[in-house]
């Protein structure tokens, strides 16, 4: 079955700082990987997603993600921190074939001045 | 314009009641999704609909009820309310099955009190 791990329940880092947010997965096939975004009271965003095109992936807001199957890994990156940065984070896993996306428990993510 | 929209942002009730939640999507997708966050921001999915068909039904008390009358919109009645029913309700929808991987696309919320 699958399942997403987030390392880390909370990250803070001081504005202009790098941001790395991380994700390991578990899939039987070659999953779908996803990263959403959630600001206070409002749904989630997406960020960027890997469907095997590319491993180093681009997503929105400056953002990045590599997808490296030897670690399962799907860590997120930005090189410098915003403060409008600050919000919750979601890596999220989908079989090829499936209907299902399973979601991480979340990193939030604090910036500091 | 709102691309996935759900009515209402805000619910308190009591509990025993029954309650509903409506979503509608102008995006022309074909499926669409319930998803329940608790106070931990933990997401699970509940139910997924494809083009009114009921695909995904995970373990969830029959007391929750999804109607999908067409496939822009999905409902989510919830008989009975239980203290444990409060969380934040999204709904989601995607284009396709699976095959091609497109990401979800979410509703802002509905916030569920049960008192």
């Amino acid at each position: 079955a699958q399942s997403v791990t987030q390392l880390g329940s909370h990250v803070s880092v001081s504005e202009g700082a790098l941001v790395l947010l991380r994700c390991n997965y578990s899939s039987s096939v070659p999953p779908y990987l996803f990263w959403y975004v959630q600001y206070p009271n409002q749904g989630l965003q997406l960020l960027l997603k890997y469907t095997s095109a590319a491993t180093l992936v681009k997503g929105i807001n400056g953002f990045e993600a590599e997808f490296k199957k030897s670690e399962t890994s799907f860590h997120l990156t930005k090189p410098s921190a915003h403060m409008s940065d600050a919000a919750e984070y979601f890596c999220a896993v989908r079989d090829t074939g499936g209907f299902k996306t399973i979601f991480g428990a979340g990193t939030r993510l604090f910036v500091k001045a | 314009d709102t691309a996935v929209s759900q009515t209402p942002k805000y619910l308190v009730t009591q509990m025993g009641n029954d309650k509903s939640i409506k979503c509608e999507q102008n995006l022309g997708h074909d499926t669409m999704y319930w998803y329940k966050q608790d106070s931990k921001k933990f997401l699970k999915i509940m139910f997924s609909y494809n083009n009114k068909e009921l695909i995904i039904n995970e373990t969830v008390p029959n007391r929750f009820s999804p109607k999908s009358p067409d496939k822009a919109h999905l409902n989510l009645h919830i008989n009975s309310l239980e203290l444990g029913d409060s969380a934040v309700y999204f709904c989601a929808s995607s284009q396709d099955t699976g095959a091609q991987g497109s990401p979800l696309h979410f509703g802002n919320g509905t916030r569920l009190t049960v008192t």
